[in-house]
């Protein structure tokens, strides 16, 4: 059965902090890794992985997949409470299914 | 619990014609949302509707597009007077509240010929 699989749950930091959420995924005919913030409304797309090894930037964030190990990363340096959300990552398949994570609930203390 | 269901799962009209997409959302859902998604580009948020309500259609352009959730049956997006620009995935998903528990549906694919 695909899943994928993020950590940790939750996370609390205090602003000005760097974090990393990861995902891991196990997924037939995968395609793509996708991560979305999602505060109060739909989820807003950040970035679309489709190749191993390759930084995407944008900003304070970032994000890397590894291929071979099924996983990637989500980084934010310098968090600001504006920061705070819920951070999806879902594994986009061939025959355009989409799987999501349960998301990281990510918290900034001011 | 059948998950969100979309129909049709793939869809041809020509050029002028018009589209409906459905979305009937996971049972105990009350929030809607429609994504579009062009070759090689990630889910482009379209249009969040709760029952009866829109809450919020940033996504949506201006003209031919348009959505709706009544208060019985599914959501639907209707796009007038079709163009091969239109021609792409269109996802739904549905939850419970506006923060968690996203579901998406399987999508319906749009070809416009």
């Amino acid at each position: 059965e695909d899943k994928v699989v993020q950590s940790p749950l939750s996370l609390v930091v205090h602003e000005g902090d760097t974090v990393t959420l990861n995902c891991s995924y196990e997924v037939t005919n995968f395609r793509s890794l996708l991560w979305y913030k999602q505060e109060k409304k739909a989820p807003t797309f950040l970035f679309m992985l489709t190749s191993s090894g390759i930084e995407k930037k944008s900003g304070r964030l970032s994000s890397i997949l590894d291929k071979k190990e099924l996983f990637s990363i989500l980084n934010i340096t310098a968090t600001q409470t504006g920061d705070s959300a819920v951070y999806l990552c879902a594994a986009y398949r061939g025959d355009d299914k989409i799987i999501f994570g349960k998301g990281t609930r990510l918290h900034i203390l001011p | 619990n059948a998950g969100v269901m979309q129909n049709p799962r793939h869809l041809v009209r020509r050029r002028g014609q018009e589209a409906r997409l459905r979305c009937s959302p996971m049972k105990g859902h009350s929030h809607v949302y429609w994504y579009r998604q062009l070759p090689e580009e990630g889910l482009k948020f379209m249009v969040y509707l709760q029952k009866e309500n829109i809450i919020d259609e940033s996504g949506m352009p201006k003209e031919r597009f348009s959505a709706e959730f009544p208060k019985e049956g599914p959501s639907i997006l209707r796009i007038q007077q079709v163009v091969r620009g239109d021609s792409a995935a269109y996802f739904c998903a549905s939850s419970p509240d506006s923060y968690y528990g996203y579901t998406f549906g399987s999508g319906t694919r749009l070809t416009v010929v």
